[in-house]
């Protein structure tokens, strides 16, 4: 058990359609991650969360896009008007940290296939 | 552009046999160096982190790595692996001086197929 936990698991979309996806990270960790991974490469960043506020997103991050983190606890991630090139699986990592790098959890991914 | 490379992209290897998986950055300045591991059907898991100190570490499961910071190389090696080391690698850096997120720019990794 990872203790990042991500839902749903898979999903499988029509292109157009919007998608919403949930990431509960460890508990009490206050930095939040989302990557994406496709085949063969490793993850690329995406947005990261410092407890609630969106600090950070990857010009990767088009404005179809969109992250929240409500009261610093768990993430969604929302892609509108998906497109076959947002077939992807989708990370999400937490880690506990103040003014240094520490170790990121990663959930198990939600693997998204847009057809 | 800061990159993170991974040489080996696939590699075969018989149970017992030397592991060494290169792994190159092109950042300067201070770095925190990681390996994660995937098994099949798993998520990411941290093998070993650098972040200062002896440049040689020791991970999980037998493995280690070493920080060469004139080649900016950090290598992941197993003297003998097992079958249940095939998985896939991923090398990971972050540059705290120039990125205050935290977040890791990855290798684009390398399957590790250990057969018995």
């Amino acid at each position: 058990d990872t203790g990042v936990s991500q839902n749903p698991r898979h999903k499988i979309t029509k292109r157009g359609q919007n998608v919403t996806f949930r990431c509960d990270p460890i508990s009490e960790h206050n930095r939040l991650y989302w990557y994406r991974q496709t085949l063969g490469q490793g993850p690329e960043f995406l947005t990261y969360f410092q407890n609630e506020a969106q600090l950070e997103k990857s010009r990767l991050l088009s404005d179809r896009f969109s992250a929240e983190r409500p009261k610093g606890s768990f993430s969604t991630l929302e892609i509108q008007r998906t497109e076959q090139g947002d077939s992807a699986m989708y990370l999400c990592a937490s880690s506990l940290g103040r003014d240094r790098v520490t170790e990121a959890f990663f959930g198990q991914g939600t693997r998204l296939t847009v057809v | 552009a800061q990159s993170v490379s991974q040489h080996n992209h696939h590699v075969i290897l018989s149970e017992a046999a030397s592991l060494e998986l290169g792994c190159n950055y092109s950042y300067g300045g201070t770095v925190n160096l990681f390996w994660y591991v995937q098994y099949p059907g798993q998520h990411l898991q941290l093998l070993l982190k650098y972040f200062s100190g002896d440049p040689l570490v020791k991970g999980i499961k037998g493995f280690e790595a070493e920080f060469i910071k004139s080649k900016f190389s950090f290598n992941l090696r197993k003297p003998s692996v097992q079958w249940s080391d095939t998985a896939e690698y991923f090398c990971a850096v972050n540059a705290p001086w120039m990125d205050s997120s935290y977040k890791l720019i990855f290798g684009s990794g390398t399957r590790l197929l250990v057969r018995p």
